[in-house]
């Protein structure tokens, strides 16, 4: 059971590149967010899904974009990187309803020169 | 709107000695409330949560945080601080009912354990 994978683990774009990190989980889990760390602000989300076919904006969701098409990828678009987009990345999943926990996976380095 | 505070940014504790992670939270309705370890270069790991109930909750590792209402704070708490327990914890809430298990995390503490 792999959990939440998350790939490239490092990543290094110029200004203007595209480039996708793709999230996959093997839970069966409804829920999948994408969150950015940085540092002394701790995490913020970015975009999330509750089921494939549904996504919805989180508190920072500009110069990014997502899509669910199936229950287990939520892959996170960077349209035109720019530098603010320097963070690390994480993707996280749960699944039935309430107070459920979510699922990490080990995070994706991206830096933008 | 929901929200988190994690008011210290480092704590430091001798190896056995107690230690203490603040939160207080701010939500409009009954929070559900969340620890979360992080250990360099890896992804969050849950420790605890709180939905209702008994206001003192047991985790992960020894780990233990109490909810108080009166205050707004969920303190994360152990009695006996290990070497191995040094990493970044978060505190976390949900207003209830929240849209879509939408979590807001505060800014983190880093934990160091002195040997």
């Amino acid at each position: 059971n792999a959990g939440v994978t998350q790939t490239p683990k490092f990543q290094v774009l110029k200004t203007g590149q595209s480039m996708t990190l793709q999230c996959a989980q093997d839970m069966n889990h409804e829920y999948m967010s994408w969150y950015r760390q940085d540092p002394g602000m701790g995490l913020r989300l970015i975009h999330y899904s509750v089921g494939a076919g549904i996504t919805d904006q989180g508190e920072v969701p500009n110069g990014y974009n997502v899509s669910r098409s199936t229950t287990e990828d939520f892959p996170l678009r960077l349209l035109s990187a720019a530098p603010s987009q320097t963070s690390v990345y994480f993707c996280a999943s749960s699944g039935g309803t309430g107070a459920n926990v979510l699922t990490f996976g080990a995070g994706s380095r991206l830096t933008v020169l | 709107a929901q929200s988190v505070a994690q008011p210290e940014d480092q704590v430091n504790v001798a190896e056995g000695n107690p230690l203490t992670v603040k939160c207080t939270y701010s939500v409009s309705g009954n929070p559900y409330l969340f620890w979360y370890v992080q250990y360099p270069n890896r992804g969050l790991q849950f420790l605890l949560k709180y939905i209702t109930g008994d206001n003192l909750v047991k985790g992960s590792y020894g780990f233990e945080a109490e909810f108080n209402k009166s205050q707004t704070s969920f303190h994360l708490k152990k009695p006996s601080a290990l070497v191995s327990d040094s990493a970044l914890y978060f505190c976390a809430v949900r207003d209830t009912p929240g849209s879509a298990r939408q979590l807001t995390f505060g800014s983190g503490t880093q934990l160091t354990v002195l040997p």
